[in-house]
This record gives structure tokens, sequence and C-alpha cells, in this order.
């Protein structure tokens, strides 16, 4: 089975970090994804994860733990057009991913 | 190039009806995927197909099917409407470490 569980809303200001936590539990546990999706738009792929330890993507950082079933992602220097939702997604299998319902974030000034 | 497509943008139908929806992959990928965005929900997996094949399939009833064809574009169909499957229908494609790239969506809505 799956069960996945993310913060429902976070708020932050302008220039500051941000971190957004994941904790899951997945069945053949292949990977994990996270997906950042504005208001009425598809999501959009940020990074993966498939061993423990931290990926850098500029701004972005995402960071797992297979052992806990934790992920994070980290949002630095943040600006008014990462308010969002930010979407945590383990892999099964070949390629299907389960997502969690998302942590909306609200970038204030 | 030209990222995941999908058509109709919208759609409304009536309860009963039926509904076929369509995507086109990112050139040169050969998996497609299906899912179901409810408002305020994250995207709900319904199908995944590679080569034509079904590869998975979610937590749906038997009124969701679909197909893949050779040039790899899919469609999606759903039988007997009900006011339950209205919803963001979205089709993503998936990429060298089976990350899935989204086109924008069916916004489909039963009365």
């Amino acid at each position: 089975g799956q069960n996945i569980d993310q913060p429902t809303e976070m708020t932050a200001t302008e220039g500051a970090i941000v971190q957004i936590n994941c904790t899951y539990q997945t069945s053949g546990f292949n990977g994990l994804f996270w997906y950042q999706q504005h208001a009425g738009e598809a999501p959009t792929f940020l990074s993966y994860n498939v061993l423990d330890g931290l990926e850098e993507k500029g701004r972005f950082s995402s960071f797992l733990s297979r052992s806990k079933g934790y992920s994070y992602l980290l949002l630095k220097e943040l600006q008014m057009k990462d308010s969002a939702s930010y979407l945590c997604a383990p892999k099964s299998g070949y390629s299907t991913l389960t997502f969690g319902k998302g942590t909306m974030l609200l970038v204030s000034p | 190039d030209a990222g995941v497509t999908q058509s109709p943008t919208h759609l409304i139908k009536t309860r009963g009806q039926h509904v076929t929806l369509r995507c086109s992959p990112i050139s040169g990928h050969k998996s497609v995927s299906w899912y179901q965005q409810v408002l305020g929900q994250g995207p709900q997996f319904i199908f995944q197909y590679y080569e034509k094949e079904e590869r998975g399939r979610g937590n749906f009833p038997d009124r969701f099917s679909a197909r893949q064809f050779p040039n790899y574009s899919s469609e999606l169909n759903v039988n007997a409407l009900l006011l339950g499957d209205s919803a963001l229908y979205l089709c993503a494609s998936t990429g060298v470490v089976n990350e899935q790239y989204f086109g924008p969506g069916t916004r489909l809505t039963v009365t």
C-alpha cells in the first residue's frame, strides 16, 4: 500500500529558506520525485532521488532517507513565483508514481 | 521540441455519456501515463502504457480504459460518466530516469 504525509500549508517570506517534509510508506519503493504545481497548471518536475542523500539543483535541493521513509525539499532565496503547491511522489515498480496531497506554499513580500 | 500535448482543453459532458481524451507524448518517449486530479488533491494514477502494452493500472473502475497507438499517442476513454468523474485529466510521458512530464491537462466537467 501507499501512505504519504506532507504538511497542508506553509508560509514564508521572500528571500528566506523553507523546508517541505514528506514521509511515506511505499511498497516496492524505487525512488522519489518532487513536483511543483501552480494553480490551474500541470505539475512540473523538480527533482528525483533514488539514493540516500542530498541532490542540489540551483535554488532547490531534495534529500532522501530510504530507511526512514523520509524526504524533504529545500527552497532557498524564496521568490514570489515560488508560491505553488509542492507534491511529493514516491515511485514503485517501473514508473508508477503515487502523489501526496501536496503542500501549498505561500511566499509573502 | 513540443512537450506533451492533450486535447481537448476543456470538455462538458452529461451524466451517462462517454468521453475520449487524447494525448501525444514528447517526441522519442515511448511510455504514457494517465492521471486524474480533483481539486485539493494530488494526481491519482489511472494507467500506464509502454510500447502499446498496459504496464500498470490504478484503482479505477472498468468504466475507465485506455490504449496506445503505434505512434505512441494515447487515448483515455471513460464510459457512463458520473458527477464524480469531474476532474483534471493529466497525461504524462516518461523521461530517462522515469520522471513524468505532464501535459496541460483536460478539464472535464460532468453535469
